[in-house]
């Protein structure tokens, strides 16, 4: 497996601002993913994070809103941009290194004013 | 499209008790099949998984076999305990890599 860490892992913001979430894992992955965790639901796959190109989203999703950096192996990060209080969730990135098993990062709890 | 259904909780069990929390998926092919568990507070951390069918994926004292025939993956424990009490997820790997849930499954276990 791999050791997988989230920076923050909670935030408390105001609407209309942004805030950006780090994912680091401590080898070299070949995918990485960002899900979401609405309050009492289950999880969404917001976007695959690939290295060095734009992310690929899902249904639902958008680059404006949602945009994600990869600029290596190790690294991610997910920017919620002009949050509202229906952005309040837990995001999660997953890594996976052999086409088969994804680990979860902690996740990072978030929750707006 | 891909799809998985789990039985609704919450489930409230008895320690030592059996536990079955139900998983059905819709797919094409065969995919591979996994169980996730939620503590309160915590990530998703990986239980089990199986990759192909009749497959049988094990970890602490938990169970699921692969089934084709039925496109189940059913999660079994014979003798749960109160540290058990968690939030089950079965999920299957579409082609890609994405990871597709079912809703959760919240299980409580009474002293």
């Amino acid at each position: 497996s791999a050791v997988i860490s989230q920076k923050p892992s909670r935030d408390i913001c105001q609407r209309g601002t942004s805030l950006t979430i780090q994912c680091q894992v401590d080898s070299q992955v070949t995918m990485m993913f960002w899900y979401r965790q609405q309050p009492g639901q289950s999880l969404t796959l917001i976007a695959t994070a690939n290295q060095g190109s734009e992310a690929t989203y899902e249904s639902g999703f958008v680059i404006d809103k949602f945009p994600i950096s990869r600029p290596n192996l190790t690294f991610s990060t997910l920017t919620v941009s002009n949050m509202s209080p229906e952005d309040s969730s837990i995001y999660l990135c997953s890594v996976g290194r052999d086409q088969e098993t994804q680990y979860f990062g902690p996740g990072t709890r978030l929750l707006v004013l | 499209g891909n799809s998985v259904t789990q039985m609704e909780g919450p489930v409230t069990l008895s320690e030592e008790a059996f536990l079955t929390i139900n998983c059905t998926y819709t797919a094409t092919g065969y995919p591979s099949l996994f169980w996730y568990v939620q503590y309160p507070g915590e990530g998703l951390q990986l239980l089990l998984k199986a990759t192909k069918a009749d497959d049988k994926g094990s970890n602490k004292g938990f169970e699921a076999t692969y089934r084709k025939e039925t496109t189940s993956f059913h999660l079994e424990k014979g003798s749960v305990q109160v540290s058990d009490s968690a939030v089950y997820f079965c999920a299957l790997r579409s082609p890609g890599g994405k990871l597709i849930f079912g809703q959760g499954t919240e299980l409580s276990v009474k002293p």
